[in-house]
């Protein structure tokens, strides 16, 4: 399983951009990259999954160079309740998902 | 996107008792689930994978006499923590992937469970 890092703790304002890196230096052929959100107490939610380039969806942005070697989580203009913890996971169809310690991000007023 | 029903959301109970925690995958077939664990500030534990129709796959130091764990169709797994001690408290959360999208894996809303 690819082993990936992330920082641990992040702040931000509202209103600003977020950039979230996630390392995965050892990442497979075929591996996807998948970024989760997770409020206390509360079930992981989805946020963004890829495999290289860039996805964008509703809610983010994931940024992966073509080495694949990292990746990351763009959350435009965010706002307090965007205050989470967010975990990078990176798997292929067979394996199983296992987290990191994320990274805990704290929106400020 | 998929929907994992989760149930119950919070059980208390005495030590000793068994409690079951059911999973749903109310919009998609899950061939597998999976079942975690987390403590309070902690990342999620990985407890046991479970595959419809057959034995769950439990990870390292997790007893399975303990958490017993039945995936008896391709919507429906279900962990029961038997004899129940103060040590289970915890905030268990399982999840299902879908095949059908790139084997995105989704979350259930999680159990709180509180052993007195």
């Amino acid at each position: 399983l690819a082993k990936t890092t992330q920082p641990i703790s992040m702040d931000s304002y509202e209103g600003q951009e977020v950039n979230i890196t996630c390392s995965h230096n050892n990442i497979a052929t075929n591996d996807y990259i998948t970024w989760y959100q997770q409020f206390p107490s509360q079930g992981p939610r989805f946020i963004i999954q890829g495999y290289k380039t860039k996805v964008t969806n509703e809610v983010a942005s994931l940024f992966i160079p073509a080495d694949r070697k990292s990746s990351t989580l763009s959350l435009p203009r965010v706002s307090l309740s965007d205050t989470a913890v967010y975990y990078c996971l990176v798997h292929n169809y067979g394996q199983n998902f296992v987290f990191g310690p994320g990274t805990r991000l704290s929106v400020l007023p | 996107g998929a929907v994992v029903s989760q149930h119950p959301s919070w059980v208390i109970c005495k030590s000793g008792t068994s409690v079951k925690i059911e999973c749903r995958s109310l919009d998609f077939q899950a061939t597998t689930m999976f079942w975690y664990r987390q403590f309070p500030k902690q990342s999620l534990m990985l407890m046991a994978t479970s595959n419809e129709g057959s034995k769950a796959t439990y990870e390292q130091g997790v007893e399975k006499d303990k958490f017993l764990i039945n995936h008896a169709s391709l919507t429906l797994s279900t962990l029961t923590v038997t004899s129940a001690h103060p040590e289970d408290s915890s905030f268990y959360i399982c999840s299902a992937r879908d095949r059908g999208a790139e084997g995105k894996l989704f979350f259930g809303s999680g159990t709180q469970l509180s052993v007195l």
